[in-house]
């Protein structure tokens, strides 16, 4: 089956920009969607095919596909971004939705 | 505004059965692709199954293949899930998710969740 892999977690200071990997098998990785789930809520959409944001979403909010890792960089990270942040994909293949394991983002 | 509401969650003894249900309103529902999607207590995001907007398409993840069944009636606006032979590892919150539609699979409108305990 298909593997999308995150880093565990990633820390950063208040201010500073966040970058979180999100890498598919097989080479390659394409129209990559990000969620943001924090504790006790259910996950909301950042940012869909690689680099869409939805309206709500703030610009500091920003996704980049090289083809073999998709990125997800929060800019000027603010306490408020503390969450649990998980990239998705459509497998065409299978015809399967497929979730990475999650990265925790804290904010230091 | 978009809402969806999941339903018929509980406690049930592993081998039995469970049907979940999804209320959805503020917008054309038969227009979109629905989905299920889990997380167990403590764990990340599974997806679960997906039904084409007709209801004609229906694709599983492999840990329910088999045994779980979605479904969709356009005309009650309402998504199901039918859970049999459940085991502890389907213990989970069950979110009935909206897909954005034909330009994107993204995921752009989520329940509450509904949750599943499966234990004895």
């Amino acid at each position: 089956s298909y593997v999308l892999t995150q880093p565990p977690s990633v820390s950063v200071a208040p201010g500073q920009t966040a970058r979180i990997t999100c890498g598919g098998d097989n080479g390659g990785t394409r129209n990559v969607h990000w969620y943001q789930q924090k504790p006790g809520q259910a996950p909301v959409l950042v940012v869909y095919d690689d680099r869409g944001r939805p309206s709500e979403i703030p610009e500091r909010f920003s996704g980049s596909n090289s083809g073999n890792t998709a990125t997800l960089t929060i800019s000027w990270v603010e306490a408020g971004d503390e969450a649990d942040y998980y990239c998705q994909v459509w497998h065409s293949p299978t015809d399967h939705w497929v979730f990475g394991g999650g990265t925790k983002l804290t904010v230091l | 505004q978009v809402q969806l509401v999941e339903s018929g969650g509980g406690v049930v003894p592993p081998g039995r059965s469970l049907r979940l249900s999804c209320a959805a309103s503020g917008f054309t529902f038969s227009r979109h692709g629905m989905h299920w999607v889990r997380q167990a207590p403590g764990k990340g995001l599974e997806w679960v199954a997906v039904i084409s907007y007709h209801g004609t398409n229906t694709y599983y993840g492999d840990s329910v293949k088999g045994r779980f069944t979605i479904s969709r009636d356009n005309s009650k606006n309402t998504l199901y899930l039918q859970m049999n032979s459940l085991r502890s590892e389907d213990s989970a919150l069950y979110y009935c998710v909206r897909e954005m539609g034909t330009e994107s699979s993204s995921y752009d409108f989520w329940g509450q969740g509904t949750l599943v305990t499966v234990s004895s």
